[in-house]
């Protein structure tokens, strides 16, 4: 089965502060995704990965950065936090083949006051 | 407009009926179509995966992809109260030829939550 993992299934921060979301996929997969996920709005691509050291802006990435210094892990910076960034965050992995079936963690929950 | 319209629901029904939940679309270039379950406070899980019209059944789930009508269904037969779940469709081009990574991405409805009451 695929894994991927999340270092965090809750978290709080302060406006402001430098937040770093962890992923780790077990599968050898060459693409890795960041989503948010609100109410009403669904699941919205922040960014995402095919290579190690390649990045893509998704549909929502100001006031977020991404390293991928290794192929299983990708993380998620947001740079300085804000109440806006309220939300939950969700990494996938998928494969190059079938890069259409991604697979999920299962979420940072981030409350920034 | 958005390109993947879904209804949010909730949607409430007795346990062993059928279940129907529904996306339309407005992006004619959308080739694969998929369905994801979400239980509460976890990541969403991959339930059903079509590549252009037709249908396609796995166990008590069925897919269906109207590609002329812009709509895609999810049939749940004998409803179970473990099928209690919120349902995202989510669906990507095939962009091959035009670029390497551009159909990397998924466009995903908002999700329906599903409530089966036993």
């Amino acid at each position: 089965d695929v894994k991927v993992t999340q270092s965090s299934r809750y978290l709080v921060k302060r406006t402001g502060e430098k937040v770093f979301l962890e992923c780790v996929q077990d599968m050898d997969h060459e693409n890795m995704f960041w989503y948010r996920q609100d109410p009403g709005l669904g699941l919205r691509l922040i960014y995402f990965s095919y290579d190690v050291k390649m990045k893509e802006k998704g549909d929502i990435p100001e006031g977020y950065s991404v390293s991928r210094e290794k192929k299983e892990r990708f993380s998620l910076i947001l740079e300085s936090a804000s109440t806006n960034q309220t939300s939950m965050y969700l990494c996938a992995s998928s494969d190059r083949p079938r890069h259409n079936e991604q697979f999920f963690g299962p979420g940072t929950r981030l409350t920034v006051l | 407009q958005k390109e993947v319209e879904q209804d949010p629901g909730p949607l409430s029904v007795p346990e062993g009926a059928i279940v129907s939940l529904n996306c339309t679309y407005s992006n004619s270039a959308f080739q694969y179509f998929m369905w994801y379950r979400q239980y509460s406070r976890k990541g969403p899980e991959l339930l059903m995966y079509t590549y252009s019209s037709g249908n396609k059944e796995d166990g008590r789930f069925t897919a269906q992809v109207d590609k002329s009508s812009k709509y895609i269904s999810l049939f749940i037969r004998d409803s179970q109260p473990s099928d209690s779940a919120t349902y995202l469709c989510a669906m990507s081009a095939d962009s091959r030829g035009v670029s390497n990574f551009g159909n990397e991405k998924l466009t995903f409805g908002t999700g329906t939550r599903l409530t089966i009451i036993p």
